[in-house]
């Protein structure tokens, strides 16, 4: 059974960082691309980030280049996202999915930027 | 960046209706589109990729068509289980976008 679980969310003040984590399982992890699309409260889903299989190719989205950096250790079978220079507007539940067309999400973990 | 707009942005039905939501991206996409279900306070659920390819383990009476820049997602006879939000996205190209919603409620 394919299974992803993010970790690390939580409070962080306005400038500060934290690191996701996403731990996969049931699958060949080094064979997939691997996304992260977060969901500001009440809002619709946006997506922030992909790695491809191998980590060779990385691509963001405008809001959040610069500032966040995802990576993924193939032999640990995990997905990274490192955010720096957090804004209110990060707040979000941000999701790990597995794939070009994201066939399996984790349950999320909830980023809070707040003073 | 490619554009995707969804329609309507919500719907009200009843048990047994049949539904369609579409979907219109700016520039065509062949038919890298995939559509999700969200019911609250859940994640995304994957119903449909390649634009008709259903999901392993979803229903049939989820169904997509669609190529180039207009597509539609249709639930036919609408349960109770099925009211959510849906959402399409792309995946022809980055940035990856997604509509932003059709929330489908009961009447």
């Amino acid at each position: 059974e394919v299974q992803l679980v993010e970790s690390g969310g939580g409070l962080v003040k306005p400038g500060g960082s934290l690191r996701l984590s996403c731990a996969a399982s049931g699958f060949t992890f080094s064979d997939y691309t691997m996304n992260w699309v977060r969901q500001a409260p009440g809002k619709g889903l946006e997506w922030v980030s992909s790695i491809s299989s191998t980590g060779s190719y990385i691509y963001s989205a405008d809001s959040v280049k610069g500032r966040f950096t995802i990576s993924r250790d193939n032999a640990k079978n995990s997905l990274y996202l490192q955010m720096d220079s957090l804004r209110a507007e990060d707040t979000a539940v941000y999701y790990c999915a597995r794939d070009a067309w994201a066939d399996y999400w984790g349950q999320g973990t909830l980023v809070t930027v707040s003073s | 960046d490619i554009q995707m707009t969804q329609s309507p942005s919500s719907v009200s039905a009843s048990v047994g209706d049949r539904v369609t939501i579409t979907c219109r991206a700016s520039q065509g996409i062949t038919n890298y589109l995939a559509w999700f279900q969200q019911k609250p306070g859940k994640a995304p659920k994957s119903l449909i990729y390649a634009a008709s390819s259903l999901q392993s383990g979803v229903p049939s009476k989820f169904s997509g068509s669609g190529s180039g820049t207009d597509f539609t997602l249709t639930i036919s006879s609408l349960q109770p289980e099925d009211f959510a939000t849906y959402y399409c996205q792309q995946y022809n190209s980055y940035p990856r976008t997604f509509g932003q919603g059709t929330k489908v409620e009961i009447k």
